[in-house]
């Protein structure tokens, strides 16, 4: 079982939309977590972190975390097709005193006017 | 700012060859993160440094070595590249050493090994 797991996608919704990201992992002590957004040949770029159980609102991004079920997932709304990228779950693994970031696969959206 | 630069942004290497891809933060960060990116895989960690002066293995650090010259560098040295080796190479720092704290990342590296 990989660490951090996403759906691959493509995930196609209509502008105006609610996009809907899901992501599920491993590690029961992990206690960070995020989103990156990443453009076609870009780097990726954080939009959202989340570390308490419930929702986090930023804009149109919403993430929801779920500790008890391991699932963190991040909503979109009123889709644009400007947020046409893919997007990468990112969960904290510690290790002593220090921590990685694990990476699912990334979920690509497709935003269609 | 600058953030994170990597160099070289695009190299292709012969099989057999070696290279070192270079990484520096001017962000005061103390953790740096080497990462592989190959399609359909997401983001692989490959060795990462907490801090000056130490390193550790990540997912994928076999046929790598890292090096935290100082709290601002932190170079990625492939000693014989292998065509699996060719991938995206992205760098990123981080504020403190747990990782509690989303990466600011590097724009990548597109290594080609043929």
């Amino acid at each position: 079982q990989k660490e951090v797991e996403q759906n691959s996608g493509p995930l196609s919704v209509p502008e105006g939309a609610i996009a809907s990201l899901n992501c599920t992992y491993s590690d029961r002590v992990s206690q960070s977590f995020f989103w990156y957004r990443q453009y076609s040949g870009k780097s990726p770029e954080l939009i959202m972190s989340i570390y308490s159980n419930g929702d986090k609102e930023d804009g149109r991004f919403t993430a929801q975390l779920n500790k008890a079920s391991q699932y963190v997932s991040l909503l979109i709304r009123d889709s644009q097709p400007s947020d046409s990228a893919t997007y990468l779950c990112a969960v904290n693994i510690a290790s002593g005193n220090t921590g990685k970031l694990i990476f699912g696969q990334g979920t690509t959206l497709q935003v269609k006017p | 700012n600058a953030g994170v630069t990597q160099t070289p942004k695009f190299q292709v290497l012969k099989t057999g060859q070696s290279m070192t891809l270079q990484c520096a933060q001017d962000m005061n960060h103390n953790s740096m993160y080497w990462y592989r990116q190959d399609p359909g895989m997401g983001l692989r960690l490959i060795y990462y440094s907490a801090s000056e002066g130490t390193t550790d293995k990540g997912e994928v650090p076999n046929g790598y070595n890292v090096s935290r010259l100082n709290k601002r560098e932190f170079s990625l040295r492939l000693e014989s590249a292998a065509p699996s080796q060719t991938s995206v190479y992205f760098c990123a720092s981080s504020g403190l050493g747990t990782g509690n704290y989303g990466y600011t990342f590097g724009s990548g590296t597109r290594l080609t090994v043929v």
